[in-house]
Parts: structure tokens; sequence; C-alpha cells
């Protein structure tokens, strides 16, 4: 058990390029949740994956971004002309089932847009 | 209006003393209440989760909940520096799929 593990740990970018990062959850675990923090704020929900399915996005999210999870394994988050305002902590944690009792954060990747 | 509230503080307490820290939430069917906590630049970590009223113990920790006033809490008794962090309250809707987190009480423990 490595834990979740998220790649790049910062990424800086400028406005209006395209970026993706990848989280790798904890082997056995089914479910997959990103979420996004600004400074001063709870995390914010973004969206989640049981196995290879998106079940749930938030309204909030921009038709910019776009989550995967092919097989069910590793998550990939997409954000497509990135703008200022995209510029965040953007977290992803996985757990084995619906409770939230073993669900585990990980690193995190920052945004900057410059 | 926010789904969960809390007061993003600084709240201040000296070495040693009860560190109280609240949480509202709107959503009359939510289910599953948790606090985390995160120290700066790292994920949060939980801490306690509760699931019916009443108070649950867990080490120096107590999380407090009241449904009928839609409010949880977490005492932190004997509170030392390294609890000094960001506590998130954290609560589950009616379906339980999604965790909506408040913005979190900055705590700072002073020896």
């Amino acid at each position: 058990d490595t834990g979740v593990s998220q790649d790049p740990r910062h990424k800086i970018t400028k406005r209006g390029q395209n970026v993706t990062f990848r989280c790798d959850p904890i082997s056995e675990h089914n479910r997959l949740y990103w979420y996004r923090q600004t400074l001063g704020q709870g995390p914010e929900f973004l969206t989640y994956f049981q196995n290879e399915a998106q079940l749930e996005k938030s309204r909030l999210l921009s038709n910019r971004f776009s989550a995967e999870r092919p097989k069910g394994s590793f998550s990939t988050l997409e954000i497509q002309r990135t703008e200022q305002g995209d510029s965040a902590m953007y977290l992803c944690a996985s757990s084995l089932g619906t409770g939230y009792e073993k669900l585990f954060f990980g690193s995190g990747t920052q945004l900057s847009v410059l | 209006q926010k789904e969960v509230e809390q007061n993003s503080g600084p709240l201040s307490v000296p070495e040693g003393a009860i560190a109280s820290l609240n949480c509202t939430y709107s959503d009359r069917v939510s289910q599953s209440f948790f606090w985390y906590r995160q120290y700066s630049g790292k994920s949060p970590e939980l801490i306690m989760s509760i699931y019916s009223n009443g108070d649950k113990e867990d080490g120096r920790f107590t999380a407090q909940l009241n449904k009928a006033s839609q409010y949880v809490s977490l005492l932190i008794r004997d509170s030392q520096p390294s609890d000094s962090a960001t506590y998130l309250c954290a609560v589950t809707g009616n379906a339980g799929n999604m965790l909506t987190f408040g913005g979190g009480t900055r705590l700072m423990v002073k020896p």
C-alpha cells in the first residue's frame, strides 16, 4: 500500500494551454474522487468514479474539465484552455466501497495559471 | 447559503486548553459527518466521524452532533502546538455519494 499518488506535484502553465494531471489510487480501491481546493477554502467536489464509470460530476464543473478512469485503475483530469481562475490544488482521493472512513487523499497537484 | 459553514478563524488557544470548533450544515437529510485535519501544504486526513446524535470520543477528540439544530462540533482537549492546523468539517448528503466540505477553521495552539 503506497498510498494515493498524484503527478505532477506542481504545474505552471500559461493561460489558454491544456493541462493533464494523473492520479494513481490505492490498488484495491474502486472509488476515486477529484476535488479542487483554493487557498483558505475547503476542498470542492469535482467528480467521482466507481471502477471505470464516472457516476457524478459537479454542476459547477466547466465543460473545459474532463476526467477519465480507463480500466478502473489510474485516473486523469484534463483542463482545456486554462484560465487564471483554474489556479488551485487538485486533490485526488480513493476509497474501497462507499464508506468515507477509509477515504485517503493524495498530496495533490498545485496548478498555477499565469 | 453555503451547504457547510465554518468560522474561518484563526482560533487561538493556549497549550493545554480545550479548543472548540463548530460547523453548521444546511441539508436536513445529511447522514454522515466527518472532521478532517489539514496541515499547511498537506492533504486532509480524517480524524473523527459521527453518524448519530450525541457525543463520540476518541482520545483527546470529541465530536458532537445535533441533527435537530444541524450542528456538529469538535472538541480538542489538552491542545498541543502540534494540533495547529486547519480543521475541515465534511458532510454527506442523502445519497451518500458526495462529501461536501466546509471552508475550514484555522486553529493555532500557542505554547
